[in-house]
């Protein structure tokens, strides 16, 4: 069964600096796709940034991105130049596919926390 | 252009009752999947919605039950509510790919 570990239930990080959010993997499907989400205090599960298996390069959106390591089954979620506003919970999720259809398999969330 | 739209945002129900959520999906998408997030948890898998049958379902009971009208909106239903079901109810729609999320329902049962 496909499984997201998210071993870090929260972080500290200081407003302008630069953060990672862990997340490893597990899965024996050769085709799978990985996402972050944001959800603020608001419950609003706000997308980030999706990695794709087979893609060459490491996922980049604004200050956000991947740093995807196949071999490690990991996948975790750099946020640069830290904002106040960032300050939410954030998962990291798998695509698990079944026959025509797919689901979301979520970790259990980090709290980041951005001090001024 | 809207995005997912869930209603109500906040109800509060009675042990044994029943409840009716509803979703509108972003334009443009077919499937509608429902997520279940315990507090302090990630959200759970319930069930996704296609050409308005259920095409997935989790690991939930059958007092879990949904519907897809043909403008692709939704409904999640729960029978018999249980203290247990107090939740945040997520709806995600997509096309392929990517889900995007409403901004839930927050179920209390008491």
């Amino acid at each position: 069964a496909q499984k997201i570990t998210q071993t870090q239930p929260g972080m500290f990080v200081q407003e302008k600096e630069a953060v990672t959010l862990d997340c490893t993997y597990d899965t024996s499907d050769p085709s799978y796709g990985l996402f972050w989400y944001k959800q603020p205090s608001s419950g609003e599960m706000i997308f980030l940034i999706y990695q794709g298996s087979y893609d060459q390069q490491n996922a980049t959106e604004g200050r956000y991105s991947l740093n995807f390591q196949k071999a490690r089954k990991s996948a975790n979620l750099v946020i640069s130049a830290s904002q106040l506003g960032d300050s939410a919970m954030y998962f990291c999720a798998m695509r698990e596919i079944m026959d025509s259809s797919y689901k979301l398999i979520f970790g259990s969330g980090t709290r980041l926390l951005v001090r001024p | 252009d809207a995005g997912v739209t869930q209603s109500p945002t906040h109800l509060i129900k009675t042990r044994g009752q029943q409840v009716t959520l509803r979703c509108s999906p972003k334009s443009g998408h077919d499937t509608v999947s429902w997520y279940q997030q315990a507090l302090g948890q990630g959200p759970q898998f319930i069930f996704q919605y296609y050409e308005e049958e259920e095409r997935q379902r989790g690991n939930f009971p059958d007092r879990f039950s949904g519907h897809q009208f043909p403008n692709y909106s939704s409904e999640l239903n729960v029978n018999a509510l249980l203290l247990g079901d107090s939740a945040l109810y997520l709806c995600a729609s997509s096309p392929t790919g990517a889900a995007f999320f409403g901004q839930g329902t927050r179920l209390t049962v008491v």
